[in-house]
């Protein structure tokens, strides 16, 4: 069965103090890892998808990298308006079924 | 990416009533998902819907409590039946295709359910 795993659960940054997310993931042959953004009473926001290992995207302060076992989610110099909740999911199979992580709640302060 | 709406947006709903989610998509695609999150948990997929077809299930998921429709290439619909409390969650669907990347499922609004 897959499994994802997010960590930390939760991070609380200050303005300017950049850091990385985790998203470990154990698979059956993975075809794609998804990092989404959500806020509080919204639907999940497409960020990047992630293919093979060594593979990078960027987006403003955010970074995405992959490697066989984990993708990491970073982000430079945050700013308050990048408070949410960053889901990480998993692609595998045949289907376009996703496997979600339980999420890192982020929280940027002045 | 595919522009897509639920309604209703939120429903406070009492026990062992039924409610019907709405999921529109103002492109045709080829991929419709059902998804619910329950509070403070993550995203657990219910089912795909099919065009066409029965909906596909997820393993604890069952037809007759959350019965699918999907008329055509735009338009699902899920209903929740016969509620409990427990089923107090965020309902969301999901497409894959129309004008997004052809695996990339982008996300509706939600429907806020919460069950008295």
């Amino acid at each position: 069965e897959d499994q994802v795993t997010q960590s930390p659960e939760a991070l609380r940054l200050q303005e300017g103090e950049s850091s990385s997310l985790n998203c470990s993931y154990t698979v059956s042959g993975l075809r794609g890892l998804f990092w989404y953004r959500q806020d509080p009473g919204k639907g999940p926001e497409f960020l990047f998808t992630l293919y093979s290992a060594g593979e990078e995207k960027e987006k403003e302060r955010l970074k995405a990298t992959l490697t066989k076992k984990e993708s990491f989610l970073h982000i430079t110099a945050p700013k308050p308006e990048d408070s949410a909740t960053y889901l990480c999911a998993v692609h595998t199979g045949t289907a376009s079924k996703l496997t979600f992580g339980t999420g890192t709640r982020l929280q940027v302060t002045l | 990416s595919a522009v897509i709406s639920q309604k209703p947006s939120r429903d406070i709903c009492q026990r062992g009533t039924s409610l019907t989610i709405q999921c529109q998509v103002d492109s045709q695609v080829t991929m419709m998902f059902w998804y619910r999150q329950q509070p403070g948990q993550s995203l657990t997929l219910i089912a795909t819907a099919n065009q066409g077809s029965e909906a596909t299930y997820e393993s604890g998921f069952v037809i007759d409590k959350f019965p699918i429709s999907r008329p055509n290439l735009t338009f699902s619909t899920l209903t929740v039946s016969n509620m409990s409390p427990e089923d107090s969650s965020i309902y969301l669907c999901s497409v894959v295709g129309g004008q997004g990347a052809s695996d990339t499922q982008y996300f509706g609004p939600g429907t806020r359910l919460t069950v008295l």
